[in-house]
């Protein structure tokens, strides 16, 4: 299994551009999210999504959106970047049997806006 | 709103010795999962150790050990024997019954040799 796979690994936008930051998983977890971690900070928590075509705001959702037409794929689409969107985004995917819940993450994108 | 507080933002210990890092949480849920990650510069998230609220009994893993205390609403994590691999950002996080998982801001660990 190749787990969480993230693209790109370094991007960097003009102020207004737009990009989607692809994101799949390999386990069939229902689970999935997006983060943002700006440096020195914790993650903080964009976008989730519980199933195929089912998608819910988290703590910073505003500039971004995301849509889940499978269960292994997760876009995070940004539209007209601002220079605070600059951060390291994390996607993540997880499951849960029998109260056992684990997460997984990927190796990060890390973004500039200038 | 959920929240999840680290209130040391660094520590630092011998290499050998015990450290004990704080994590508080507030939630009106009585079901819920509480984790710690660890962040090498690498920036890859690692789970270190995970407590699910209705077990009493708390979670070890090896060297690390936390202190789950649910009225109190706090999870602590004990690293013993600290190795210099040890040095890294902790995360604590909490996983609400609305599949959200909620991230402090974090402790930056030094492992002093």
């Amino acid at each position: 299994n190749a787990g969480v796979t993230q693209t790109p690994k370094f991007r960097i936008l003009k102020i207004g551009q737009s990009m989607t930051l692809q994101c799949t998983q390999d386990m069939n977890h229902n689970y999935m999210y997006w983060y943002r971690q700006d440096p020195g900070m914790g993650l903080k928590l964009i976008y989730y999504s519980v199933g195929a075509g089912i998608t819910d705001k988290g703590e910073v959702p505003n500039g971004y959106n995301v849509s889940r037409s499978t269960t292994e794929d997760f876009p995070l689409r940004l539209e007209l970047a601002a220079p605070s969107q600059t951060s390291v985004y994390f996607c993540a995917s997880s499951y849960e049997i029998d109260y056992h819940y684990e997460q997984y993450f990927g190796p990060g994108t890390r973004l500039t806006v200038t | 709103a959920q929240t999840v507080t680290q209130s040391q933002p660094e520590m630092s210990v011998q290499e050998a010795e015990t450290v004990t890092l704080s994590c508080t949480y507030d939630t009106s849920e009585s079901n819920y999962y509480l984790f710690w990650y660890k962040q090498p510069p690498s920036r890859q998230m690692i789970l270190v150790i995970r407590q699910e609220a209705y077990k009493q009994q708390n979670a070890t893993e090896n060297r690390f050990s936390v202190n789950f205390q649910k009225a109190a609403k706090s999870f602590s994590l004990k690293i013993s024997d600290s190795q210099l691999g040890d040095t890294a950002m902790y995360f604590c996080a909490f996983r609400t019954s609305y599949d959200k998982v909620i991230f402090g801001p974090g402790t930056s660990l030094s492992v002093i040799p």
